[in-house]
């Protein structure tokens, strides 16, 4: 089974940035097979999805209220997905939470546990 | 960008059915939006239940069914049980973007 885990969540000034790690564990995970997403989640609120990177990194898409501001990046061979997001404000303060594809295709079938970003002064 | 639509909340009873429906404003939800159905309980992370209409993963309860309706995506709790109390995530591509509904608090009373 495909076992992800968030980190780097943190309290961070708005117009801060931040970097978050995604890290596939355990002898199930194969992660040069997946596509990688992240999706947030701010407090109170429904799910919001917010990049995808394709298996080889060569194809990133973003949510227009990221674009710009957020860069997702992976490395294969550390089995690590990364969410780079800078200009950060309060609309940002959510639970940030990365998903893989199984390795036939998809979306969004394991989820992480989630790492908690808040934007504050 | 697209807006996906699901219902706000829905009530069943114990051992009851209901269905959910996540549709697209770009017109009928087809087969190429991959739908997707995830499971979200208080504090908990989501949970996949429903993957490219109908397709269900291993921890997926039988209970749980996916299938296109009415030019809509639906997801069909049959014999609910107290522990499917939760809100309800559907998810479409639009071939890069995807787009989540805002969710179905459905409540089993």
């Amino acid at each position: 089974e495909v076992k992800l885990e968030e980190s780097g969540g943190d309290l961070v000034q708005p117009g801060g940035s931040l970097r978050l790690t995604c890290t596939c564990a355990g002898s199930g995970c194969t992660f040069n097979s997946y596509e990688m997403n992240w999706v947030r989640q701010a407090p109170g609120k429904g799910l919001e999805w917010v990049s995808h990177i394709s298996k080889s990194g060569a194809v990133t898409n973003y949510a227009d209220s990221v674009k710009g501001r957020f860069t997702i990046s992976r490395d294969n061979a550390k089995n690590s997905l990364y969410l780079r997001m800078n200009s950060l404000g309060g609309e940002d303060t959510a639970i940030y939470y990365c998903a893989s594809s199984r390795p036939a295709g998809g979306a969004m079938d394991y989820w992480g546990q989630g790492t908690l970003v808040t934007v504050s002064s | 960008q697209a807006v996906v639509t699901q219902e706000p909340s829905l009530t069943v009873s114990p051992g009851g059915t209901v269905t959910l429906t996540c549709g697209s404003s770009t017109g009928a939800v087809t087969s190429g939006h991959f739908p997707y159905w995830f499971q979200q309980k208080p504090g908990q992370a989501p949970r996949t239940l429903i993957y490219d209409i109908s397709n269900k993963h291993s921890w997926t309860p039988a209970r749980f069914s996916g299938s296109l309706l009415g030019g809509k995506a639906a997801l069909t709790l049959s014999g609910a049980q107290p522990e499917d109390e939760a809100e309800y995530y559907c998810l479409l591509s639009y071939g890069g973007p995807y787009v989540f509904g805002a969710g179905t608090k459905v409540t089993v009373l």
